[in-house]
């Protein structure tokens, strides 16, 4: 069925550690994936996308890693922040047909700061 | 430049009634989706539309219903609401190609008592 996951749905990590946030995906047919970070009352924000004929993709302080032979995408922060303290969600879109399709997301990894 | 702009805020209505959440998106973006945010089933696709035409639907009920006009604003209306349908509507838009780099609004928060 359609559905994207996420390992765990809380990590917590210690300021300045590096984070990473696992998500798995279903749909062999997804050729797009999204990363986005929601704050507490705001929407989601875009972090990162990768197509799916690539397999790394680099921002700043920010990695995504899609592997596909296992259906997981991960998004790395680097050096991690009070200010990364968000929920993640990833998203994987299905092509319906055309150049149309439905962006499916996963129910997102909250991601606690130590100080 | 400014960003995806939604209105109201908050909304609180009673069971039966309808309702009319209005979305701009960022200048120049012709693609304008909604999804709908609850604690329980997490950010679920509503409609796409590009260009006045819809492009894409969700697994909602008819009432539910959504357009886009020339100027690429959007309307989503639900009529005869019911209790599930309290939670944070989202709009989203972007340049063209499907759901590529889609920016959010915060949303409207719908509260049906």
């Amino acid at each position: 069925g359609e559905s994207v996951g996420l390992h765990l749905p809380t990590l917590s990590v210690q300021e300045g550690d590096n984070s990473i946030i696992n998500c798995a995906y279903s749909n062999s047919a997804s050729d797009y994936f999204i990363w986005y970070k929601q704050e507490s009352g705001k929407g989601p924000q875009f972090i990162i996308d990768i197509r799916s004929n690539m397999d790394k993709r680099q921002g700043q302080r920010v990695t995504v890693l899609l592997n596909k032979t296992v259906k997981h995408l991960s998004l790395q922060i680097a050096a991690t922040q009070p200010g990364d303290s968000a929920v993640y969600f990833c998203a994987e879109n299905i092509r319906v047909r055309g150049n149309t399709g439905k962006l499916i997301f996963g129910q997102g990894t909250t991601l606690q700061v130590k100080p | 430049k400014a960003g995806v702009t939604q209105t109201p805020r908050y909304l609180i209505k009673t069971r039966g009634q309808q309702v009319t959440l209005s979305c701009s998106p960022i200048s120049g973006h012709r693609s304008v989706s909604w999804y709908q945010q609850t604690p329980g089933q997490g950010l679920q696709f509503l409609f796409e539309y590009f260009s006045e035409t819809q492009r894409n639907k969700g697994n909602f009920p008819g009432r539910f219903s959504g357009r886009q006009f020339s100027n690429s604003r959007s309307e989503m209306n639900v009529s005869t609401l019911e209790l599930g349908d309290s939670a944070l509507y989202l709009c989203a838009s972007s340049i063209g190609r499907t759901n590529e780099k889609l920016f959010f609004g915060s949303g409207t928060q719908l509260s049906v008592l």
